[in-house]
């Protein structure tokens, strides 16, 4: 079945530093999106991305659907604490199959 | 506003019991979903309901039934758990199959001994 790898798969952020992930693919996917999950939470959708090559910006997040519909890529910047959490990343593939990544971890440098 | 409520949060089961979970949404959507998580893994779609009086598998399907009982309701059941269903279920709903943009539960924490 269809797999996405995203990297890394845990980072340790300093407030005020740039945080970048991203998510590969070898299927093509019609729609990328991110994901935020807070301890005992549920995922909470951040962004949505349609086109190919669509560059989409939440505050200090932003982030990029792959030219060869393959790839998305989030960028945050300027970290804070409450970013702390898991990200996943999320194609969606045939109109109806959301498949997700395994997730990347921040956490805070002490 | 509730969104998407799931029941119960915690339970510990036996090897062998069985257990519903449930999951409400106020919101109108059409489309439900269960997903499990489990460390390094993501989430995996178990079953999902496009609208109201279907239900499709998804990528994990085996020893679970659901029951799409009302547009508002979408329930998950473990006819007789495994400690391998040890995991943390989500419930999440959107408003058209096929959108990606999935409003989730807290979750529910499933423990199988």
């Amino acid at each position: 079945g269809q797999q996405l790898n995203q990297s890394p798969q845990s980072m340790f952020i300093q407030e005020g530093e740039d945080v970048s992930m991203n998510c590969t693919s070898s299927s093509i996917f019609n729609t990328w999106l991110w994901y935020k999950q807070d301890p005992g939470e549920g995922p909470v959708l951040l962004i949505a991305l349609y086109k190919a090559g669509e560059l989409t910006s939440n505050g200090r997040l932003t982030a990029q659907f792959g030219i060869t519909r393959k790839d998305s890529f989030l960028n945050i910047s300027a970290s804070i604490p409450s970013d702390v959490g898991i990200y996943f990343c999320a194609g969606l593939i045939y109109g109806n199959k959301l498949v997700f990544g395994a997730g990347t971890i921040l956490r805070v440098k002490s | 506003n509730a969104g998407v409520t799931q029941t119960p949060k915690f339970q510990v089961l036996k090897t062998g019991q069985s257990m519903t979970l449930q999951c409400a949404q106020d919101m109108n959507h059409n489309s439900m979903y269960w997903y499990r998580q489990d460390p390094g893994m993501g989430l995996r779609l178990i079953y999902y309901s496009a609208s109201e009086g279907t239900t499709d598998k998804g990528e994990v399907p085996n020893g679970y039934n659901v029951s799409r009982l009302n547009k508002r309701e979408f329930s998950l059941r473990l006819e007789s758990a495994a400690p391998s269903q040890t995991s943390v279920y989500f419930c999440a709903s959107s408003a058209a199959r096929g959108a990606g943009e999935l409003f989730f539960g807290e979750g529910s924490r499933l423990t199988v001994l």
